[in-house]
């Protein structure tokens, strides 16, 4: 049981260039978060998807898109990026429905130069 | 949006030392949880709490509810040099599991 797993573990990129950042749980979960974390400070949310089929925005949306591929899979991608979005990314998931507690995956550190 | 008021922001502490630390915000919330993040790692949860006036332990750890719904806290006793992490407490106003967190509180515990 691997819980929450994100792929790549760091990327560095040139503003501009775009990339997918990808989340997968096993944990048969229904909702799937992505959040970023920046030096000294907590978790924003980015993205969230209730349920299969469904995204809406968080707190800090802009400059990024989402997919829930299924169950399991939920990617963010960062269209253009800039310096800004240089920052921590995780993903979590729970269960919902109640049971509000988040698993988180490991992150992925992302330097935009 | 809603926000947390994490503090202190860091703690620098002696092994065996007790340790508290707190989190309110401006806005009611029906659930607070409280996670730790080990560095290069994502956030673990610690102890979550559904009810206001709600005490809750888990091993050197208690955490309260508190009365408002507008604060929490977290004591963790006799630390030990393991406790060295970043905590954050999180407030959640539904059960759709968005979660607002705070800026973390450093600790660094010295052996």
């Amino acid at each position: 049981n691997a819980g929450v797993t994100q792929t790549p573990k760091f990327q560095v990129l040139k503003t501009g260039q775009s990339m997918t950042l990808q989340c997968a749980q096993d944990m048969n979960h229904n909702s799937m978060y992505w959040y970023r974390q920046d030096p000294g400070m907590g978790l924003r949310l980015i993205y969230y998807s209730a349920s299969e089929g469904t995204t809406d925005k968080g707190e800090v949306p802009n400059g990024y898109n989402v997919s829930r591929l299924n169950k399991r899979e939920f990617s963010l991608r960062l269209e253009s990026a800039a310096p800004s979005q240089t920052s921590v990314y995780f993903c979590a998931s729970n269960l919902a429905g109640g049971r509000v507690e988040q698993f988180f995956g490991p992150g992925t550190r992302l330097t935009v130069l | 949006g809603q926000q947390l008021n994490q503090s202190p922001q860091s703690m620098f502490i002696q092994e065996g030392e007790d340790v508290s630390m707190n989190c309110t915000s401006s806005s009611i919330f029906n659930t607070w949880l409280w996670y730790k993040q080990d560095p290069g790692e994502g956030p673990v949860l610690l102890i979550a709490l559904y009810k206001a006036g709600e005490l809750t332990s888990n091993g050197r750890l208690t955490a309260q509810f508190g009365i408002t719904r507008k604060d929490s806290f977290l004591n963790i006793s006799a630390s030990i040099p393991s406790d060295v992490g970043i905590y954050f407490c999180a407030g959640q106003l539904t059960n759709a599991g968005k979660s607002t967190f705070g800026d973390g509180t450093t600790l660094t515990v010295k052996p």
